[in-house]
């Protein structure tokens, strides 16, 4: 079965820090992954996504990115994080061909950018 | 441009009573349609799927049931609900079937059950 793994479940940073937060799936076959983000208050939506080609992505907001397939990995980075970064991340996979089109999502980390 | 609508945005019931939760599409045409349970430190957990009209996945057993009685409409329900069952209810579509896309997600339903 697929799953997702999200190692840091809380992330306090100040300003300007660097961010990465790792994502891990288990699925033997072609995926597709993405990054949502959850705004306080706010819907879910895309961060960015990763169907084939160049490993590494850019999404909005100046996050990107990195596919390793040797690892299992789509771990998101951004250079420089600012206090309206604060919200909660989740990492998921849909597995293409798999027959199904279920997404699965890990549990989540939650970031807190102290100004 | 597509847009997901939910409601309500918020429900308190009691124990044992009945539920209906629904959700609508707008501006698409045969898309999946999904229902998630958000819970704190747990994430997305994926309660059902369809792909079409009267066509759905069940991923976890529970007290809980889904239709879809039209293209753009998902219903989430139960017949009595338990204490276990407050949350926060996820709606979420995605291109049709035959193709794969990122997911659009709903404002979502908080359930209290008392």
């Amino acid at each position: 079965a697929q799953s997702v793994s999200q190692h840091n479940h809380h992330v306090i940073l100040s300003e300007a820090a660097s961010l990465e937060l790792g994502c891990n799936y288990s699925y033997g076959g072609t995926v597709n992954l993405f990054w949502y983000v959850q705004y306080p208050g706010q819907h879910l939506q895309l961060l960015l996504k990763y169907f084939s080609g160049d490993p590494l992505v850019k999404g909005i907001k100046g996050f990107e990115a990195e596919f390793i397939k040797s690892k299992f990995s789509f771990n998101l980075r951004k250079p420089s994080v600012q206090w309206s970064d604060t919200a909660e991340y989740f990492c998921a996979v849909n597995a293409q061909n798999s027959g199904t089109y279920k997404y699965i999502f890990g549990t989540g980390t939650r970031l807190k950018v102290l100004a | 441009s597509q847009t997901i609508h939910q409601w309500p945005a918020t429900l308190v019931q009691p124990v044992g009573s009945p539920l209906s939760l629904e959700c609508t599409v707008e501006g698409t045409s045969n898309p999946n349609l999904y229902w998630y349970r958000q819970a704190a430190g747990r994430g997305l957990q994926l309660l059902f799927y369809s792909v079409g009209i009267g066509q759905i996945s069940s991923e976890v057993p529970q007290n809980l049931s889904a239709s879809r009685p039209q293209d753009r409409q998902f219903i989430l329900s139960s017949k009595k609900l338990l204490l276990s069952d407050s949350g926060f209810y996820l709606c979420a579509w995605s291109a049709p079937r035959g193709s794969y896309n990122e997911q659009f997600f709903g404002p979502g339903t908080r359930l209290t059950v008392l």
